[in-house]
This record gives structure tokens, sequence and C-alpha cells, in this order.
């Protein structure tokens, strides 16, 4: 089954940080580019950053271009968001999703909640 | 940047149709992929690359793209079909994905 699950969510305090991580299986995860998208309570969809399936190029959202970092390692078929100097409006439901052949994002991960709050 | 216009919510009788737009200037030369999100759910992809369909996903859904609106088109609209339905494109001059603000649609 093809899959992705994401891991890595919690509370934390504003200027904190947080790594997320999201694993995938069922598929050639190195043939993909992947997204982070997230979800606000309430709210709609917000991307975050793109990486392609060899590292690059690699895209920001202007929302969190220079506070949050997309990777990933092949290797071990995971892909990262290091999100530092963190802020109560980055509390949400983060999703990693799987880029299609176009664009597409295909295949999505069930979502884990980062809660932003002193 | 590129910005995507979505109705907040669109209503619709079992079995109607019910057609959600998706406004940008320009859309028509774009991909736009559509997706369903039901409560508490991951999105889902219904339609990519403005009309193709994944495996499973019914006929019942399509998507047309011309000038400065994407449509979604849902037919024989069921009980199982009410979601919030997000548009999406890829903008290549500011290399960003954009979505639209989304559509709640309920079914009366």
């Amino acid at each position: 089954e093809v899959q992705l699950v994401e891991s890595g969510g919690g509370l934390v305090q504003p200027g904190g940080s947080l790594r997320l991580t999201c694993g995938g299986s069922g598929f050639t995860f190195s043939n993909h580019p992947m997204n982070w998208v997230r979800q606000a309570p309430g709210k709609g969809l917000e991307w975050l950053s793109y990486i392609h399936s060899g590292s690059a190029p690699i895209y920001y959202a202007d929302s969190v271009k220079g506070r949050f970092t997309i990777s990933r390692d092949n290797v071990k078929n995971s892909l990262y968001l290091q999100m530092n100097s963190l802020r109560a409006e980055d509390t949400a439901v983060y999703f990693c999703a799987r880029d299609g052949r176009n664009g597409y994002l295909d295949i999505w991960g069930q979502g884990t909640m980062v809660t932003v709050s002193s | 940047s590129y910005v995507l216009t979505q109705p907040p919510s669109v209503s619709v009788a079992p079995g109607q149709t019910a057609k959600i737009s998706c406004g940008g200037y320009n859309i028509g030369s774009k991909d736009v992929h559509w997706y369903q999100q039901k409560p508490g759910q991951a999105p889902v992809l219904v339609v990519y690359e403005n009309r193709a369909r994944p495996s499973g996903i019914p006929e019942r859904l399509s998507g047309s793209n011309s000038g400065n609106t994407a449509t979604l088109t849902i037919s024989g609209v069921e009980a199982g079909d009410e979601a919030d339905y997000y548009c999406h494109v890829w903008d290549r001059s500011s290399e960003h994905v954009v979505f639209g603000g989304g559509t709640k649609l309920t079914v009366l």
C-alpha cells in the first residue's frame, strides 16, 4: 500500500524549534518530488515547501522562508521539515504530500498537529 | 503573487449538479488540480491536469478549464460528496504552489 506517515508534531513554545518527519512506503520514494502543506484550525490549505526528488531545486512559501528547512533522505525514504523561530500562527496540522508526474499531489499523509503556545 | 478565487460555499440538493469555480488570471493556460477534504481527514486528489481522474474517483466528478475560470462539476450529487474542495496550480513565475481558498459543498 502506498503510504505517507508524518510524525514529530507536538506542543512547542513561541520561538522554539521542531522537526517533522514523513516516511514513505509502498512506492519508490526517490522518484518523487515531495511537498509540505499545512492547515490552520478551521482554515484552508497552505503550501509550505517543495523539494525535488534529487533534493534540488527547493522552493518555499514566503511565510516560512528563512525559518523552515525542507530536506530528504532517499535511503531512509524520509522527508523532513525543520521548523525554527516558531510563532503562534504556525499552529496547524502539517501534511506531507507526494508530487505526481505534473505537480499534482496524489498521495497525502494523515497529518501531524503542531501547536505553538506558551 | 498568483491568486485563486473560490466561492466559500455551494449548496445543492441530492441528485442535482454542483459546479465549483476557481478563478485566476489566464488560468486556462495552467494545469489545475482539485482536492476533496472531509472533516478530520487528509485531502484526496479527485481531478488532475484539468480533467483527468485518479483511479477510484467516480465519473460523476469532472473538471474543465478555460479562460480565467476552472470548474469542478459534480453530477448526481450524493450525501457523501459533502466536503471542502480546493483547486491548485503551480505558478511558474513565483515558483510557488497556489491553493484556492476552498469551497464548502453542502448537500441539502
